[in-house]
């Protein structure tokens, strides 16, 4: 089956650090990977994504790319701010898979300090 | 844009009731899901449906009911509330998995207190 591993957390840095998230999946034929955001509070915001292997998904200053070899798709930023603060979820869908879920992570919480 | 709406956000029940949570969208989408997220487990699928009038089990199932009767509703039926269904709960959406990379859009949440 379909399965997303995290970096576990919480993390802490503070602003103008650089920021890794670890993530690994296992899945049946090619997924597609997501980033997703959840600021508090709220509901899931996708932040990125990518498709195929060797994509590089972007957005707000953050970066992940999909390494087929190392099933992998870690995401970073160069310089966190404090409104980054937020949990992050890995997530991936199967093509070819009814339903289309995506299988989760179990979330990243990132804290900023000034 | 309204997206995904989810009623109620809070609620508090006591152990045996039973409530329904409502879900809408309004982007036209055939795919809708609800999940729901426990501390350190992300989030876990429950049930979902491809279209209007059909629904299918995910992850957890147990314990819960959904109904699709209009493409835009999805609701999301507790039958006698437990301790354990104590959670937050997420609606979603999307467009049919002709291409994985589809993007799901949630709701803003429901949080669910069983006492």
């Amino acid at each position: 089956g379909n399965s997303v591993t995290q970096m576990e957390g919480p993390v802490t840095l503070s602003e103008e650090a650089f920021l890794t998230i670890n993530c690994t999946y296992t899945a049946t034929g090619y997924p597609s990977l997501f980033w997703y955001v959840q600021y508090p509070g709220e509901g899931l915001q996708l932040l990125l994504k990518a498709t195929k292997a060797d994509d590089k998904g972007s957005n707000k200053g953050f970066e992940a790319t999909y390494r087929k070899e190392t099933t992998s798709f870690h995401l970073e930023k160069g310089s966190v701010q404090v409104s980054d603060s937020a949990v992050y979820f890995c997530a991936l869908r199967s093509r070819g898979t009814s339903g289309s879920r995506l299988t989760f992570g179990e979330g990243t919480q990132l804290t900023v300090n000034p | 844009n309204a997206g995904v709406t989810q009623t109620p956000k809070f609620r508090v029940l006591k152990t045996g009731q039973s409530m329904t949570l409502l879900c809408a969208q309004d982007m036209n989408h055939e795919y809708m899901y609800w999940y729901r997220q426990d501390p350190g487990m992300g989030l876990r699928l429950i049930h979902y449906s491809v279209g209007e009038g059909t629904t299918a089990k995910g992850e957890v199932p147990d314990g819960y009911n959904v109904s699709r009767l209009k493409k835009q509703n999805f609701l999301l039926g507790l039958e006698s509330a437990a301790p354990s269904q104590t959670s937050v709960y997420f609606c979603a959406s999307s467009y049919p998995d002709s291409l994985s990379g589809n993007t799901i859009y949630f709701g803003e949440g429901s949080w669910l207190t069983v006492v």
